[in-house]
């Protein structure tokens, strides 16, 4: 069975900090998908990333970045010059690949809080 | 750009009633799929629907819930008789055809009170 573990409940940086929020993951597939979604506290969920498991390349978008390591079962997500417009839930969030369905595995979520 | 919409976005009932959440998927999207969010806890998968048939069900998803696509554009989310436990947070999602769309958009939500 999948699982994705995000130790950190709670963080609170003040503004213009760097973050990094932790995610690992379980699967016993070779082929799986992982996710970053944020949710603002007006509650829907934004997409924000997709790797696939073949991928394991770091990438940039802006302020954030994130880093997917296989070995370690990790993929963290890091956002550089925190502003308070990042204060949301972040939940990572894994789904194997089976055609048809690709039901989505999600952690438990991080608070983030960015302290003006 | 296209998004997911739900209706309503808060729905009020008392225990025992039926509710019908309703969705409109993104228009060439084929996949389908509930998730609920209690309050403060995480995302859980109800049930995921293709080709008008249900792929995969969660434990949640007991004979009290339905799932329809009564027409090509929306999909419904039916609880039969509703208790307090099924207060939450309900999100549609869909997504696209082939491993290159493998991204779940999600709608806004529908908060479910049940009192």
């Amino acid at each position: 069975a999948q699982k994705v573990t995000q130790a950190q409940t709670e963080i609170s940086v003040v503004e213009k900090e760097d973050v990094t929020l932790d995610c690992v993951y379980e699967t016993r597939d070779t082929t799986y998908y992982l996710f970053w979604y944020k949710q603002p506290p007006s509650g829907e969920l934004v997409f924000l990333i997709r790797r696939n498991s073949f991928d394991e390349q770091n990438e940039i978008s802006g302020r954030y970045s994130w880093n997917f390591q296989k070995s370690t079962s990790s993929f963290n997500f890091t956002i550089t010059a925190s502003q308070v417009v990042d204060s949301a839930v972040y939940f990572c969030a894994l789904s194997e690949t089976n055609f048809g369905n690709e039901k989505l595995t999600f952690g438990t979520g991080t608070r983030l809080t960015i302290i003006p | 750009e296209p998004e997911v919409t739900q209706t309503p976005s808060h729905q009020v009932t008392q225990m025992g009633q039926e509710v019908i959440l309703r969705c409109v998927p993104i228009s060439n999207h084929l996949y389908f799929y509930w998730y609920r969010q209690i309050l403060g806890q995480k995302v859980e998968f109800l049930v995921s629907f293709y080709n008008n048939e249900i792929s995969e069900k969660s434990e949640i998803f007991d004979d009290q819930f339905s799932v329809e696509r009564p027409d090509g554009s929306n999909f419904t989310l039916k609880i039969r008789s509703t208790k307090l436990e099924d207060s939450a947070m309900y999100f549609c999602a869909s997504r696209g055809s082939g491993l290159a769309v493998a991204t779940q958009y999600f709608g806004p939500g529908t908060r479910l009170t049940v009192l």
